[in-house]
């Protein structure tokens, strides 16, 4: 079965430029979730989906940060204009859902790694 | 506020020489507590879900031990391929997973 995919895999880009990451979960997960990844530190949570609905979104920095998941399944989450501070790793993760015991589980893709020079 | 917090940073062991990991969280209302390997480049790759105090899980040399204050990650006999940064992570009532900073294992043949 196949895993959590992300791409691209690597970006670098300019300051005040736009960029977009993607996110496809393992199929049948109805959860979604993206993280931020400074270096030396653990995941921190940006935004969860119940299927299409953005059910928190209270740490996404709104003003530059948005996302969406269309139909339930594929997400992309964009940053427009990035800034020097947003140089991180993006993590896409999913579960099959949200009601407790083994299905909470969260499994994670490879990541995006952002460089914003 | 739920808070995770993983003792040591890093690690260093020599090849067969065990040792534990520790997590440390507040949360209220557990729903469960896990642990991730994760390699430099790569996303977190989950190890065990631990769901209440006094429950415990193995996958080979590695075992997992909860109590309602702190986690325990116990390595027996290190091998160099267990070299990586372990994570740990609370769910609670809130949804909201919080993860530790981790501890990196270095793990020397």
């Amino acid at each position: 079965e196949a895993g959590v995919v992300q791409s691209p895999r690597y970006k670098i880009i300019e300051k005040k430029q736009p960029v977009a990451f993607w996110c496809n979960p393992i199929s049948g997960h109805n959860t979604l979730y993206w993280y931020l990844q400074n270096l030396g530190q653990g995941p921190e949570l940006l935004i969860r989906y119940e299927n299409e609905e953005a059910v928190d979104d209270s740490q996404l920095p709104k003003d530059r940060f948005s996302a969406e998941r269309l139909k339930g399944v594929d997400s992309t989450l964009k940053i427009q204009p990035a800034e020097l501070g947003d140089s991180a790793v993006y993590l896409c993760a999913s579960s099959l859902g949200a009601s407790g015991g083994p299905e909470e589980t969260q499994y994670f893709g490879p990541g995006t790694r952002l460089l914003v020079l | 506020e739920d808070q995770v917090t993983q003792s040591p940073e890093a690690l260093r062991l020599q090849e067969g020489e065990s040792s534990s990991l520790n997590c440390s969280y507040t949360v209220s209302g557990l729903r469960g507590l896990f642990w991730y390997r994760q390699d430099p480049g790569k996303g977190p790759e989950f190890l065990f879900t631990l769901y209440s105090a006094g429950e415990e899980k193995e996958k080979e040399r590695l075992k997992a031990t909860l109590t309602k204050k702190e986690s325990f990650l116990h390595i027996t006999a290190p091998k160099p391929e267990d070299s990586a940064t372990y994570l740990c992570a609370v769910l609670g009532g809130s949804f909201k997973t919080i993860f530790g900073a981790g501890t990196r294992l270095f793990v020397k043949a």
